[in-house]
């Protein structure tokens, strides 16, 4: 079973507006931690943003934010005011507890922002 | 720090040939990956080490692969045969450690096309 799952092949959005991108995952352990990467057409991948199961608050980063929802299982990745630059593909991962697990990544999405 | 090292950044062979990709992680992580992209399969665990011991390696695709850590600041991942199907780009990422909320560092990737 997927453990990361990203529904939205492609999004597209005119610049300045705000775009959310779906992250629903699957796990039983209750210590995890959600993460959200980009890579942009030159193909590394870039940190963004971090949410701990533990979290009480929602994680943000500058533009970035990230609408935790604990009881559906949902981790969806909230950009401001879009960019040119925020043209990518965008990754939703999960890492399990503690004991030497990876990070397990989604298929994710791609985004398109115009002018 | 120079971040995580992947060489080489392309790499273009014949079937049958043996690759070897190379990793240098960021100096003081304990845990190196290796993950392989494609467009079908999206970003794949294939190895992970732990103070340069492989802790899962069940994401290796077949006898084909091997990944070997000789010291803290050295990984091959090696393929031998080379097939066609294994055209990808392959990550490296380091951790420091394996608490959930550690985030992955990644390289550049190696482009691999296998004629």
């Amino acid at each position: 079973a997927q453990k990361i799952t990203q529904t939205q092949p492609g999004m597209f959005v005119q610049e300045k507006e705000a775009v959310t991108l779906d992250c629903t995952y699957d796990t039983s352990d209750p210590s995890y931690g959600l993460f959200w990467y980009k890579q942009p057409s030159s193909g590394e991948m870039i940190f963004l943003i971090y949410q701990g199961s533990y979290d009480q608050q929602n994680a943000t980063e500058g533009r970035y934010s990230l609408n935790f929802q604990k009881a559906r299982k949902s981790a969806n990745l909230v950009i401001s005011a879009s960019q040119l630059g925020d043209s990518a593909m965008y990754f939703c991962a999960m890492r399990e507890g503690r004991g030497g697990t990876a990070l397990i990544f989604g298929k994710g999405t791609t985004l398109s922002v115009s002018s | 720090d120079a971040g995580v090292i992947q060489s080489p950044r392309h790499e273009v062979t014949e079937m049958g040939q043996e690759v070897t990709l190379r990793c240098k992680p960021i100096s003081g992580h304990d845990y190196l990956f290796w993950y392989r992209q494609t467009m079908m399969r999206g970003l794949e665990l294939l190895i992970y080490f732990n103070n340069n011991v492989p802790i899962d390696d069940s994401g290796m695709p077949e006898d084909r692969f091997s990944a070997k850590m000789p010291n803290a600041s050295f990984s091959t991942l090696k393929i031998q045969p080379s097939e066609p199907r294994d055209s990808a780009v392959y990550f490296c990422a380091s951790s420091k450690d394996s608490f959930r909320g550690e985030k992955l560092f990644f390289g550049s990737g190696t482009q691999l096309s296998v004629l």
